[in-house]
């Protein structure tokens, strides 16, 4: 009953250092995302993939890469950390892309880049 | 400028009472899911809306549609402390390939 996994919970990173989030599901998605919540934000769309060897940008792509060559995992890299990276990350996995089937999430992972 | 507008941003009340909560745009949207958030966990599906003017019920939670769909509403009838959370809404916007967009959300705190 794993549902979406994030790995790892909570991480610090020092500026420029890489990291990648892990992100899991078992629910046999083809579509996942990631988002990153800010206060006064919401949930902004980082990367998404509409199944496996298949990846785009969303709203704020910048300074995060993707790939997706399983169905069941889609790994968020940082590259070179930035403070303005400090964030709570979600990945999310549903049937198909859009408003009109349910967004499964992780419990998140949140991020300090000091 | 956010493409989905909620109000109030915070909104504090004691247990018993009713509340409404909103998510507006400019925008026409296919439908609108709302979302409900706890301290540490991911959001959690309560609802999807899709034809203009529908309304649904989940329990005390009743959830609109606007007729013209751009706009929701959420109202909770004699509220809970475990109604207390962050409430999103999200839309797809249909003239960017139907990526989801989401409100900066309500936090609603339900007091003994």
């Amino acid at each position: 009953n794993a549902g979406v996994t994030q790995t790892p919970k909570f991480q610090v990173l020092k500026t420029g250092q890489s990291m990648t989030l892990q992100c899991a599901q078992d629910m046999n998605h083809e579509y996942m995302s990631w988002y990153r919540q800010d206060p006064g934000m919401g949930l902004r769309l980082i990367h998404y993939s509409v199944g496996a060897g298949i990846t785009d940008q969303g709203e704020v792509p910048n300074g995060y890469n993707v790939s997706r060559s399983t169905t069941e995992d889609f790994p968020l890299r940082l590259l070179s950390a930035a403070p303005s990276q400090t964030s709570v990350y979600f990945c999310a996995s549903s049937y198909f892309k859009g408003p009109n089937t349910e967004a499964f999430f992780g419990q998140g992972t949140r991020l300090t880049v000091v | 400028t956010q493409l989905l507008e909620q109000s109030p941003q915070f909104l504090s009340i004691q247990e018993g009472e009713n509340l409404t909560v909103y998510c507006n745009s400019s925008s026409v949207f296919s439908s609108l899911q709302w979302y409900r958030q706890e301290p540490g966990e991911g959001p959690v599906l309560l609802v999807t809306v899709v034809t203009g003017g529908e309304v649904k019920k989940l329990k005390r939670l009743t959830f609109q549609f606007g007729d013209a769909r751009k706009d929701s509403s959420l109202h909770i009838t004699a509220a809970q402390p475990g109604d207390t959370g962050l409430y999103l809404c999200a839309a797809g916007v249909l003239y960017n390939n139907n990526d989801m967009r989401f409100g900066a959300g309500t936090r609603l705190t339900v007091k003994p």
